[in-house]
């Protein structure tokens, strides 16, 4: 059983419905991250929070918010979102961030269906 | 500008034999990370294994070991006595200073153990 949980397994929404997504540690882990996967393609970072602050922002569209509102748990809000955003979303957390020995841990993932 | 390699997009193994995947990568920085994730077909992103660029001997996790080519930059994945359990997708990543210390992906091998 992986130590980072994600919720929900699996996620089918409308264009113009708002979710979330939710991710939860209980590892001390200061560093939680959002990945967004495309079938058979290596994840790609969205966010990156470190000790609750938004880090890195990679260039993602407003439509997806994310929220960190303690150390366990991240969020990731959902609006308008757009048929081509369908994909499976992972959660990981590490340590912490800077440090080039740190692995993540990575959860379940969401797969995200747009209508 | 950092890159990872992963050449190969699907091995074939026979159960119980050995297996290697290939990784190489590029980077300008003496100090990063390289690490290995399992992927099934669930989803859950598995970490597997771990090797520091100042490593003098190459990880090894149970039957999975890493064979780690400093100069020629290459991170090879080893997997002895394959049980059907390996099939699975299989990433290499690295992590290095130059790139905020962001976990970057290969593009994957998709590994299948024959019974």
């Amino acid at each position: 059983d992986t130590e980072v949980t994600q919720t929900p397994k699996h996620l089918v929404m409308g264009m113009t419905n708002k979710k979330s997504l939710k991710c939860e540690q209980h590892m001390g882990h200061r560093a939680m991250y959002w990945y967004k996967q495309k079938a058979k393609k290596p994840p790609e970072l969205m966010f990156v929070y470190s000790y609750e602050k938004l880090s890195i922002n990679e260039s993602v569209p407003s439509r997806f918010s994310p929220e960190c509102p303690n150390s366990s748990l991240l969020n990731l809000h959902l609006h308008a979102l757009q048929p081509e955003d369908s994909a499976l979303y992972l959660c990981a957390s590490s340590q912490v961030w800077m440090g080039v020995n740190q692995p993540q841990h990575f959860g379940d993932g969401t797969r995200l269906s747009i209508l | 500008a950092q890159k990872i390699t992963q050449t190969q997009p699907g091995m074939f193994v026979q159960e119980k034999e050995a297996v290697t995947l290939d990784c190489t990568y590029d980077t300008s920085d003496q100090s990063y990370g390289l690490f290995w994730y399992k992927q099934p077909s669930s989803g859950e992103m598995i970490f597997l294994i771990y090797q520091g660029s100042y490593d003098e001997q190459n990880a090894t996790e149970g039957r999975y070991s890493l064979n780690f080519q400093k100069a020629r930059k290459s991170a090879n994945l080893v997997i002895s006595a394959s049980q059907l359990g390996d099939s699975a997708m299989y990433f290499c990543a690295m992590r290095d200073f130059y790139n905020n210390n962001d976990m970057r992906f290969g593009a994957g091998t998709r590994l299948t153990v024959k019974p």
